[in-house]
């Protein structure tokens, strides 16, 4: 069935370098985007989310970009650091009733 | 509290037992989801109820599986006869009618011996 997928199952930086995460999803029908944060223990977190009928949002050091044409999500976090360590989930709205389907995740490791 | 609390948040089980997880959402939340997440994998959707509709059962890996929510308050998750493949930690989360924003608890990390 269509799913949401990321490419990059991990990433290390550097502290103070941008980080970017991507996510690639199926569903052409998908109108809703949201990325979560996950640290270690913790359910998790929402981060930033974007809709269809955008192509970029921003928020405090994170941005996420959408390409619908080719069905790919990115966020972006800019100056890195230590307390962005965990482990980053995409989500795809797949229907009418709020039903949020959420990709593997990617882990990311940020080095002093 | 304001936010969606699990209860255990730990539960050591031995193989063949039954297990009942507990989540209550934030109040208000019409909708309410729960996930299964083994050591360093993705979120596994389980089961999504939605107000008064028939819940999506489309993730519950077996019949060993089952879930219940009443009204829109809290929702209960047994695993009956489990196993050790069961052991992972399991999230429950809520949203509101209006949005698919999900709001996740801290999860009850289950251990079958």
């Amino acid at each position: 069935g269509e799913s949401v997928g990321l490419h990059l199952p991990t990433l290390s930086v550097q502290e103070g370098d941008n980080s970017i995460i991507n996510c690639a999803y199926s569903n052409s029908a998908s109108d809703y985007f949201i990325w979560y944060k996950q640290e270690s223990g913790k359910g998790p977190q929402f981060i930033i989310d974007i809709r269809s009928n955008m192509d970029k949002r921003q928020g405090q050091r994170v941005t996420v970009l959408l390409n619908k044409t080719v069905k790919h999500l990115s966020l972006q976090i800019a100056a890195t650091q230590p307390g962005d360590s965990a482990v980053y989930f995409c989500a795809e709205n797949i229907g009418n009733n709020n039903d949020m389907r959420f990709g593997a995740g990617t882990r990311l490791t940020v080095k002093p | 509290g304001a936010g969606v609390s699990q209860s255990p948040s730990n539960k050591v089980t031995e193989k063949g037992k039954d297990v009942e997880l507990r989540c209550d959402p934030i109040s208000g939340h019409t909708a309410l989801y729960w996930y299964r997440q083994r050591l360093g994998q993705g979120l596994e959707f389980l089961i999504y109820f939605q107000g008064n509709s028939a819940p999506d059962k489309s993730g519950l890996p077996s019949d060993r599986f089952s879930a219940e929510r009443t009204g829109e308050s809290v929702s209960t998750l047994t695993i009956q006869r489990t196993q050790q493949e069961d052991s992972a930690v399991y999230l429950c989360a809520s949203s509101r009618w209006t949005g698919p924003t999900q709001y996740f608890g801290p999860g009850t990390r289950l251990t079958v011996l």
